[in-house]
């Protein structure tokens, strides 16, 4: 079993709809969860971060946390072509001085 | 404020070869990391600094190594390159080093080829 699991994908959504991302971990301790975006041929950036269970909103993205089923997700609101990507879960425990990162979905929204 | 910076962007070498690698963290960032990227294994985890002093390291073979400076500055190092070194290198600054709630800055990376 992977430490941080995500569908690769494909993920296609037509502009203007949800866009679901889902992520497990199987490290019950983890403490930190952070969801980065990655456009090809760049570096991931920082998108969302959450440490407590529940939702935490920026703008059109909602990061939401449930540690006792070890998932945590990002929804897109109103998706654009511009938020075609590819979305990395990653997730921290204390002490590590890591974070363990999931293969991400590939997201793509069509016009 | 200047982001991270990372030198070469592009390098191609021959197996056998070493090569070095170099990142400047965000200003006032004390922490390092770095993580080896390829299309089929994703991101994984290499080393991590912090004050000069290496807190964690992956599973990688000893040919991989790194360093810090003072200024927070970090090298990391592949010796004898085989062509399964291919890969992005990402070097990413933060003020914890993956604690609490800080996250990371990537640099934009440097792309090895081994050939």
């Amino acid at each position: 079993q992977k430490e941080v699991e995500q569908n690769s994908g494909p993920l296609s959504v037509p502009e203007g709809a949800i866009a679901s991302l889902n992520c497990t971990y199987s490290d019950r301790v983890s403490q930190s969860f952070f969801w980065y975006r990655q456009y090809s041929g760049k570096s991931p950036e920082l998108i969302m971060s959450i440490y407590s269970n529940g939702d935490k909103e920026d703008g059109r993205f909602t990061a939401q946390l449930n540690k006792a089923s070890q998932y945590v997700s990002l929804l897109i609101r109103d998706s654009q072509p511009s938020d075609s990507a590819t979305y990395l879960c990653a997730v921290a425990s204390s002490g590590t001085y890591k974070y363990i990162f999931g293969t991400g979905t590939r997201l793509k929204v069509l016009a | 404020k200047a982001g991270v910076t990372q030198t070469p962007r592009y390098l191609i070498k021959t197996r056998g070869q070493q090569v070095t690698l170099s990142c400047s963290p965000i200003s006032g960032h004390r922490s390092v990391s770095w993580y080896q990227q390829t299309p089929g294994q994703g991101l994984q985890f290499l080393f991590e600094y912090f004050s000069e002093t290496q807190r964690n390291k992956g599973n990688f073979p000893g040919r991989f190594s790194g360093r810090q400076f003072s200024n927070s500055r970090s090298e990391m190092n592949v010796s004898t390159l085989e062509l399964g070194d291919s890969a992005l290198y990402l070097c990413a600054s933060s003020t914890t080093g993956g604690q609490g709630q800080d996250g990371y800055t990537f640099g934009s990376g440097t792309r090895l080829t081994v050939v």
